[in-house]
């Protein structure tokens, strides 16, 4: 089974932090996508890669960056968390074309005070 | 533009009743309509792929329908542990990789 692990499943974090959220998979998947779920405006993309080094931003960008030095390695930083960013962060993978779908990771819920 | 909508937004179902989820999308060139399933502070998990319309697939108690417009994922004799947000998403020619995610449906079934 393809498997997608997200370093912490719950973090607190203080205004003004700079935040890591580490997302690796074992399936040497090209793609991976990072998400946030909020209740009522359901998944948003906030970034996504096609390979190493790549990046590409996704609808809601602002205030989040990542780094993917390696293919199974997709790290999603906080520059300087706020409450607003208060949230489930999933990630996700799935080959090139996307043909089979995603994999999921387990989520990482963040709290920003 | 590709687009995915679900309905109902919240389902509450006796055990036993039967009952189906819609997801309507547009799209151009569908290439797969995923289902996926989330329970509480989880992660989606997968549950069907459907590529092609008449295409059907099933799993214990859930079957997954498409036509050229929508997917419907029917629930037959629902239990309580079948609570849960079901998510669907499609993906289309011009979205290389890239699922687009209706909002979702939660069920609840209550014993």
């Amino acid at each position: 089974d393809v498997k997608v692990t997200q370093s912490s499943r719950y973090l607190v974090k203080r205004t003004g932090e700079k935040v890591f959220l580490e997302c690796v998979q074992d399936m040497d998947h090209e793609n991976m996508f990072w998400y946030r779920q909020d209740p009522g405006l359901g998944l948003r993309l906030i970034y996504f890669s096609y390979d190493v080094k790549m990046k590409e931003k996704g609808d809601i960008p602002e205030g989040y960056s990542v780094s993917r030095e390696k293919k199974e390695r997709f790290s999603l930083i906080l520059e300087s968390a706020s409450t607003n960013q208060t949230s489930m962060y999933l990630c996700a993978s799935s080959l090139t074309a996307g043909d089979y779908g995603y994999t999921f990771g387990s989520g990482t819920r963040l709290t920003v005070v | 533009e590709d687009q995915v909508t679900q309905s109902p937004e919240a389902l509450r179902l006796q055990e036993g009743e039967s009952s189906s989820l819609n997801c309507s999308y547009t799209v151009s060139g569908l290439r797969g309509l995923f289902w996926y399933r989330q329970d509480p502070g989880k992660g989606p998990e997968f549950l069907f792929t459907l590529y092609s319309a008449g295409e059907e697939k099933e799993k214990e108690r859930l079957k997954a329908t498409l036509t050229k417009k929508e997917s419907f994922l029917h629930i037959t004799a629902p239990k309580p542990e079948d609570s849960a947000t079901y998510l669907c998403a499609v993906l289309g020619s011009s979205n290389t990789g890239k699922l687009i995610f209706g909002q979702g449906t939660t069920l609840q079934v209550k014993p």
